[in-house]
Protein backbone atom coordinates (compact mmCIF):
# COMPACT_ATOMS: atom_id res chain seq x y z
CA UNK A 1 0.00 0.00 0.00
CA UNK A 2 1.19 3.49 -1.08
CA UNK A 3 0.79 6.09 1.71
CA UNK A 4 2.47 8.55 -0.22
CA UNK A 5 1.41 8.85 -3.98
CA UNK A 6 2.58 11.60 -6.34
CA UNK A 7 -0.16 10.65 -9.42
CA UNK A 8 1.73 12.51 -12.13
CA UNK A 9 4.87 10.75 -13.80
CA UNK A 10 6.34 13.54 -15.71
CA UNK A 11 5.61 17.29 -16.13
CA UNK A 12 6.95 19.79 -18.74
CA UNK A 13 7.18 23.25 -18.28
CA UNK A 14 8.29 26.12 -19.88
CA UNK A 15 11.26 28.31 -18.77
CA UNK A 16 9.96 30.97 -16.71
CA UNK A 17 6.39 29.51 -15.58
CA UNK A 18 5.55 28.06 -12.39
CA UNK A 19 5.69 24.26 -12.23
CA UNK A 20 3.42 22.69 -9.72
CA UNK A 21 4.12 18.82 -8.37
CA UNK A 22 1.51 17.68 -6.38
CA UNK A 23 1.45 14.54 -4.02
CA UNK A 24 -1.01 13.02 -1.81
CA UNK A 25 -0.79 11.00 1.30
CA UNK A 26 -2.74 8.95 3.29
CA UNK A 27 -1.91 8.68 6.82
CA UNK A 28 -3.11 11.08 8.97
CA UNK A 29 -0.18 10.54 11.67
CA UNK A 30 2.38 12.15 9.21
CA UNK A 31 4.29 15.38 11.17
CA UNK A 32 6.73 16.09 8.74
CA UNK A 33 6.98 16.13 4.61
CA UNK A 34 10.04 16.69 2.47
CA UNK A 35 10.92 17.33 -1.31
CA UNK A 36 13.77 15.69 -2.90
CA UNK A 37 15.28 16.39 -6.40
CA UNK A 38 17.26 13.39 -8.20
CA UNK A 39 19.46 13.89 -11.10
CA UNK A 40 19.92 10.86 -13.29
CA UNK A 41 22.88 8.56 -11.68
CA UNK A 42 22.84 10.89 -8.71
CA UNK A 43 21.03 10.35 -5.12
CA UNK A 44 18.55 12.52 -3.78
CA UNK A 45 19.05 15.55 -2.60
CA UNK A 46 16.96 17.76 0.07
CA UNK A 47 15.33 20.36 -1.58
CA UNK A 48 12.78 21.99 0.90
CA UNK A 49 10.45 20.42 4.16
CA UNK A 50 7.24 21.41 5.76
CA UNK A 51 6.37 20.90 9.42
CA UNK A 52 2.56 19.14 9.43
CA UNK A 53 1.78 22.59 12.25
CA UNK A 54 2.54 24.73 9.01
CA UNK A 55 0.58 25.30 5.66
CA UNK A 56 3.52 26.71 3.55
CA UNK A 57 6.90 26.95 3.21
CA UNK A 58 9.37 28.88 1.34
CA UNK A 59 12.50 28.74 0.19
CA UNK A 60 14.12 31.41 -2.82
CA UNK A 61 11.89 29.88 -5.80
CA UNK A 62 11.00 27.32 -4.30
CA UNK A 63 7.43 26.90 -2.40
CA UNK A 64 5.75 23.63 -0.19
CA UNK A 65 2.61 23.99 0.44
CA UNK A 66 0.49 21.74 2.89
CA UNK A 67 -3.05 21.09 3.35
CA UNK A 68 -3.51 18.40 6.15
CA UNK A 69 -7.92 18.44 5.61
CA UNK A 70 -7.35 17.24 2.28
CA UNK A 71 -4.17 15.15 2.97
CA UNK A 72 -2.53 17.25 -0.06
CA UNK A 73 0.76 18.48 -0.57
CA UNK A 74 2.81 20.71 -3.48
CA UNK A 75 5.35 22.03 -4.41
CA UNK A 76 5.35 25.38 -7.17
CA UNK A 77 9.12 26.43 -8.50
CA UNK A 78 8.74 29.99 -9.89
CA UNK A 79 10.22 30.39 -11.92
CA UNK A 80 11.34 27.48 -13.71
CA UNK A 81 14.64 27.32 -15.20
CA UNK A 82 16.27 24.31 -17.27
CA UNK A 83 18.40 23.41 -14.23
CA UNK A 84 15.25 22.44 -12.58
CA UNK A 85 15.01 19.53 -14.63
CA UNK A 86 14.83 16.16 -12.72
CA UNK A 87 12.71 14.02 -10.87
CA UNK A 88 11.32 15.38 -7.75
CA UNK A 89 9.98 13.04 -4.68
CA UNK A 90 7.85 13.78 -2.02
CA UNK A 91 8.17 12.20 1.49
CA UNK A 92 6.55 11.94 4.39
CA UNK A 93 7.73 10.66 8.10
CA UNK A 94 6.33 9.87 11.80
CA UNK A 95 8.73 8.91 14.12
CA UNK A 96 11.97 7.90 12.10
CA UNK A 97 9.97 6.37 9.35
CA UNK A 98 10.59 8.09 5.78
CA UNK A 99 7.85 7.29 2.61
CA UNK A 100 8.75 8.61 -0.66
CA UNK A 101 6.23 8.39 -3.69
CA UNK A 102 7.43 7.16 -6.75
CA UNK A 103 9.22 10.50 -8.40
CA UNK A 104 7.52 13.30 -10.93
CA UNK A 105 9.55 14.25 -14.25
CA UNK A 106 10.19 17.25 -14.24
CA UNK A 107 11.57 19.05 -17.68
CA UNK A 108 11.66 22.75 -17.90
CA UNK A 109 11.99 23.69 -21.60
CA UNK A 110 14.07 26.42 -22.59
CA UNK B 1 34.08 12.04 4.68
CA UNK B 2 32.51 14.63 3.07
CA UNK B 3 29.18 12.51 1.66
CA UNK B 4 27.45 9.20 1.96
CA UNK B 5 29.41 7.01 0.29
CA UNK B 6 28.47 3.31 -1.64
CA UNK B 7 29.65 0.59 -3.57
CA UNK B 8 29.87 -0.45 -5.76
CA UNK B 9 28.47 1.42 -8.13
CA UNK B 10 27.14 -0.84 -10.17
CA UNK B 11 27.03 -4.81 -9.38
CA UNK B 12 25.81 -7.52 -12.11
CA UNK B 13 25.70 -11.00 -11.08
CA UNK B 14 23.73 -14.77 -11.86
CA UNK B 15 20.90 -15.37 -10.17
CA UNK B 16 21.52 -17.61 -6.92
CA UNK B 17 24.93 -15.71 -5.93
CA UNK B 18 25.42 -13.93 -3.22
CA UNK B 19 26.12 -9.97 -2.94
CA UNK B 20 27.08 -7.21 -0.63
CA UNK B 21 26.69 -3.76 -0.78
CA UNK B 22 28.75 -1.15 1.16
CA UNK B 23 27.93 2.41 2.70
CA UNK B 24 30.01 4.56 4.39
CA UNK B 25 27.96 7.25 5.91
CA UNK B 26 28.61 11.24 6.72
CA UNK B 27 30.78 11.07 9.80
CA UNK B 28 28.81 11.54 13.05
CA UNK B 29 25.75 11.24 11.22
CA UNK B 30 24.19 8.03 13.75
CA UNK B 31 20.79 7.21 11.81
CA UNK B 32 21.46 4.78 8.49
CA UNK B 33 19.02 4.13 6.23
CA UNK B 34 18.70 1.84 3.64
CA UNK B 35 16.28 1.92 0.60
CA UNK B 36 16.06 0.24 -3.04
CA UNK B 37 14.22 1.44 -5.73
CA UNK B 38 12.98 -0.96 -8.34
CA UNK B 39 12.48 0.33 -11.75
CA UNK B 40 9.45 2.79 -12.21
CA UNK B 41 8.79 2.29 -8.24
CA UNK B 42 10.00 4.91 -5.84
CA UNK B 43 11.57 4.51 -2.63
CA UNK B 44 11.06 1.34 -0.71
CA UNK B 45 12.32 1.30 2.69
CA UNK B 46 14.32 -1.77 3.87
CA UNK B 47 16.22 -1.20 7.18
CA UNK B 48 17.04 1.69 9.52
CA UNK B 49 19.93 1.74 12.10
CA UNK B 50 19.62 4.51 14.99
CA UNK B 51 22.71 4.46 17.08
CA UNK B 52 23.17 1.30 19.64
CA UNK B 53 19.36 0.39 19.11
CA UNK B 54 18.05 -2.46 17.48
CA UNK B 55 17.42 -1.93 13.63
CA UNK B 56 14.42 -1.61 11.95
CA UNK B 57 14.59 -4.58 10.14
CA UNK B 58 10.73 -4.03 9.09
CA UNK B 59 10.86 -3.32 5.61
CA UNK B 60 13.09 -6.08 4.27
CA UNK B 61 11.32 -8.24 1.79
CA UNK B 62 12.47 -11.48 2.69
CA UNK B 63 14.96 -13.36 4.73
CA UNK B 64 17.64 -13.45 1.95
CA UNK B 65 17.96 -10.20 2.73
CA UNK B 66 20.17 -8.82 6.07
CA UNK B 67 22.39 -5.76 7.02
CA UNK B 68 24.55 -4.76 9.57
CA UNK B 69 26.22 -1.57 10.71
CA UNK B 70 29.95 -1.95 12.48
CA UNK B 71 30.95 0.23 14.86
CA UNK B 72 27.76 2.51 14.11
CA UNK B 73 29.21 3.60 11.00
CA UNK B 74 30.26 1.94 7.85
CA UNK B 75 26.79 -1.06 6.76
CA UNK B 76 26.42 -3.62 4.79
CA UNK B 77 23.52 -4.65 2.98
CA UNK B 78 23.90 -8.87 1.66
CA UNK B 79 21.78 -10.40 -0.33
CA UNK B 80 21.75 -14.02 -0.66
CA UNK B 81 20.66 -16.10 -3.75
CA UNK B 82 19.19 -13.19 -5.37
CA UNK B 83 17.08 -13.46 -7.68
CA UNK B 84 15.94 -11.32 -10.80
CA UNK B 85 13.01 -9.16 -8.83
CA UNK B 86 16.09 -8.05 -6.61
CA UNK B 87 17.29 -5.67 -9.32
CA UNK B 88 17.11 -2.56 -8.69
CA UNK B 89 19.24 0.84 -7.09
CA UNK B 90 19.75 0.42 -3.63
CA UNK B 91 19.86 3.91 -1.93
CA UNK B 92 21.70 4.22 1.43
CA UNK B 93 20.82 7.57 3.12
CA UNK B 94 22.51 9.27 6.81
CA UNK B 95 20.83 11.91 9.19
CA UNK B 96 22.41 13.41 12.05
CA UNK B 97 19.01 12.13 14.02
CA UNK B 98 16.91 10.56 11.94
CA UNK B 99 13.62 11.02 13.77
CA UNK B 100 11.81 12.35 11.18
CA UNK B 101 13.00 15.97 11.41
CA UNK B 102 15.87 15.69 10.01
CA UNK B 103 16.89 15.53 6.16
CA UNK B 104 18.39 12.52 4.83
CA UNK B 105 21.14 12.52 2.82
CA UNK B 106 21.87 9.98 0.03
CA UNK B 107 24.72 8.26 -1.47
CA UNK B 108 24.70 7.69 -5.49
CA UNK B 109 23.38 4.37 -4.96
CA UNK B 110 24.71 0.87 -6.03
CA UNK B 111 22.92 -0.32 -8.80
CA UNK B 112 21.99 -4.15 -9.11
CA UNK B 113 21.28 -6.58 -12.21
CA UNK B 114 20.83 -9.99 -11.68
CA UNK B 115 20.86 -11.69 -14.55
Amino acid sequence: DQQVKQNSPSLSVQEGRISILNCDYTNSMFDYFLWYKKYPAEGPTFLISISSIKDKNEDGRFTVFLNKSAKHLSLHIVPSQPGDSAVYFCAASTGNQFYFGTGTSLTVIP
Amino acid sequence: GAGVSQSPSNKVTEKGKDVELRCDPISGHTALYWYRQSLGQGLEFLIYFQGNSAPDKSGLPSDRFSAERTGGSVSTLTIQRTQQEDSAVYLCASSHQGVGTGELFFGEGSRLTVL
